[in-house]
């Protein structure tokens, strides 16, 4: 298995645009974890999902953020309009049981 | 107070030393306990569980205390390419549901 795939892996854009991330979890795996990491606050939780039912977006900033997983092979976060302050490392994850696989990260800048 | 804490370091060891990590967490009734390991500008990977009894995985050691609410990591003999960020992590939903939480980490750099 390719394991957790990620894309794009870099991301700068301006503040105001539209930013839209994308997972493919590995294959079996019934949940999805969506993570934000910083220097200041580290690695956040940011929503998950199980069986594509999305059960916790509590770490969810703000209305800015929204997050779909249309089928169990791809999730979508979304931040519209992005600011400066969600740049950031953006971590996708999933598991089965109880280890948690993640992807090799986005890592987005927003000037 | 966070849910899981851990000093941020870093620790600087020469290669060959014993080095150990110590976690706090704050919900009693978390049931299963990790430690990740991240590399610089890597994703998180699990570098083991923590089981009630303690256990052992080479040169590494994990124990937890449950009455103390405390997990420990022991890294003997370490060398070069221990050096890494190493996170505590607590699954704090009864009955588990994969939801984890990750401490900030402590930072080890092993130097010669």
């Amino acid at each position: 298995d390719a394991g957790v795939i990620q894309s794009p892996r870099h991301e700068v854009t301006e503040m105001g645009q539209e930013v839209t991330l994308r997972c493919k979890p590995i294959s079996g795996h019934d949940y999805l974890f969506w993570y934000r990491q910083t220097m200041m606050r580290g690695l956040e939780l940011l929503i998950y999902f199980n069986n594509n039912v999305p059960i916790d977006d509590s770490g969810m900033p703000e209305d800015r953020f929204s997050a779909k997983m249309p089928n169990a092979s791809f999730s979508t976060l979304k931040i519209q309009p992005s600011e400066p302050r969600d740049s950031a490392v953006y971590f996708c994850a999933s598991s089965h049981i109880n280890e948690q696989f993640f992807g090799p990260g986005t890592r987005l800048t927003v000037l | 107070r966070k849910e899981v804490e851990q000093d941020p370091g870093p620790f600087n060891v020469p290669e060959g030393a014993t080095v150990a990590f110590n976690c706090t967490y704050s919900n009693s009734a978390s049931q299963s306990f990790f430690w990740y390991r991240q590399d610089c500008r890597k994703e998180p990977k699990l570098l083991m569980s923590v089981y009630s009894s303690g256990n052992e995985d080479g040169r590494f050691t994990a124990q937890l205390n449950r009455a103390s609410q405390y997990i420990s990591l022991l890294i003997r003999d370490s060398k070069l390419s221990d050096s890494a960020t190493y996170l505590c992590v607590v699954n704090s939903l009864p009955g588990g549901g994969n939801k984890l939480t990750f401490g900030t980490g402590t930072q080890l750099k092993v130097e010669l």
